[in-house]
């Protein structure tokens, strides 16, 4: 098993473009979730979702979208990437026992 | 939502030394976890303890439900202990409604 994959590891945008990060998991969880990491912070949680088609916004949703076709996949979609998202982004799954699994992370800067 | 406090924030250790980290949560938590995230950004699920004691190898954790804190034990330190602790956890079932981080601890294992 794989377990979560992120794509990219690592991405530049300038301000205002927009761009997804790719996560998906072999594990067959229902849950999947979205978090940032900023220094000196824990993670934080952006989006969240229960299963295919169920999404939730977390503590800091704003300027962020997220859609679960399918129980694999899990996008995060920066519409209009402003310097403030300049962060490390974290995916995750868990199943209904609740131990999370985290992807590698995706380091994004916006200048 | 709930708050999570981690103490201390920073600790530095001679290799061998033993630790204790602390967690403190606001309120009750359903789906308390520990996460070691190495120097080089991986996220590691340690413990799924929402209540009791638990050991893997060098590492335990116990769990006091009832008065809203969790304890992660350290023994023998190496120097590949480094790094940061996350605790973190919920108020709902599973993972749905994702996960609520303190800001962790640091660790340096000295050689």
């Amino acid at each position: 098993n794989a377990g979560v994959t992120q794509t990219p590891k690592f991405q530049v945008l300038k301000t205002g473009q927009s761009m997804t990060l790719q996560c998906a998991q072999d594990m067959n969880h229902e849950y999947m979730s979205w978090y940032r990491q900023d220094p000196g912070m824990g993670l934080r949680l952006i989006h969240y979702s229960v299963g295919a088609g169920i999404t939730d916004q977390g503590e800091v949703p704003n300027g962020y979208n997220v859609s679960r076709s399918t129980t694999e996949d899990f996008p995060l979609r920066l519409l209009s990437a402003a310097p403030s998202q300049t962060s490390v982004y974290f995916c995750a799954s868990s199943s209904s026992r609740g131990t999370e699994a985290f992807g590698q992370g995706t380091r994004l800067t916006v200048v | 939502g709930i708050q999570v406090e981690q103490s201390p924030p920073d600790l530095i250790l001679q290799e061998g030394a033993n630790s204790t980290l602390r967690c403190n949560f606001s309120d009750s938590v359903n789906n308390l976890q520990w996460f070691h995230q190495n120097p080089w950004g991986q996220l590691i699920n340690l413990f799924y303890i929402p209540s009791g004691t638990k050991q893997n190898g060098r590492l335990s954790a116990t769990t006091v439900a009832t008065e809203r804190y969790s304890l992660l034990y350290i023994s023998s330190s190496q120097t590949t202990d480094s790094g940061v602790y996350f605790c973190a956890g919920d108020q709902g079932g599973g993972g749905a409604d994702g996960l609520t981080f303190g800001k962790g601890t640091h660790l340096i294992i000295q050689p």
